[in-house]
């Protein structure tokens, strides 16, 4: 059961670089989450998307970009690395609009680090 | 707007005292809740989840949590804690209509004395 699957685990990217960070599901979820988590303030979304084709912005968007071009991908992008991206990233799952099948399944996190 | 407090930041408990995590959140409607549970250097795993119907939610591990409405809680509780479940706690409020998006407290970082 694989679930969901981050790449990679661990990254150091100098200022200005540019890295995607994978994410693949395969439990046929139409939602798919980008969270970012920083120390002492949980987790904040940064995209979203609700199906293949779909994205929108959250909580954080700035600096980032996303994809949904199949239901199992949604790569995070990062265009010009800075300082205030390092963090540890989520990507998360869901299956449906509401109701006992709104539980979001995490991937084991990609640990960024910017310098 | 959708939030979530966790007013402890850390606790430490002996093992095989009893555990209370608090949580209250803030919500227009009746919400989704959640506990999660993360490991040092792991992902996030569902604990329990509260949606409707019954308000004492019984999940994973032994953990339990009841949803008071009247003062917006939603706090976790274990009987007895083992070494093991040393881990950072994260409650959370799910949106019921629109993305599903999920509003994360800041989490409570609990330590188990031996």
């Amino acid at each position: 059961n694989a679930g969901v699957t981050q790449t990679p685990k661990f990254r150091i990217l100098k200022i200005g670089q540019s890295m995607t960070l994978q994410c693949t599901q395969d439990m046929n979820h139409n939602y798919m989450y980008w969270y970012r988590q920083d120390p002492g303030m949980g987790l904040k979304l940064i995209y979203y998307s609700v199906g293949a084709g779909i994205t929108d912005k959250g909580e954080v968007p700035n600096g980032y970009n996303v994809s949904r071009s199949t239901t199992e991908d949604f790569p995070l992008r990062l265009e010009l690395a800075a300082p205030s991206q390092t963090s540890v990233y989520f990507c998360a799952s869901s299956y449906s609009s509401g109701g006992a099948n709104t539980e979001a399944f995490f991937g084991q996190g990609t640990r960024l680090t910017v310098v | 707007a959708q939030s979530v407090t966790q007013p402890d930041i850390h606790i430490t408990v002996s093992e095989g005292a009893s555990l209370e995590l608090r949580c209250n959140y803030s919500y227009g409607a009746t919400p989704y809740l959640f506990w999660y549970v993360q490991s040092p250097g792991q992902g996030l795993q569902l604990l329990l989840k509260y949606f409707s119907g019954d308000t004492l939610v019984q999940g994973i591990k032994g953990f339990e949590a009841e949803f008071k409405r009247s003062q917006s809680s939603f706090n976790l509780r274990k009987p007895s804690v083992h070494w093991s479940d040393a881990a950072e706690y994260f409650c959370a409020v799910g949106e019921r209509t629109g993305a599903n998006n999920l509003f994360f407290g800041t989490g409570t970082r609990l330590t188990v004395i031996p």
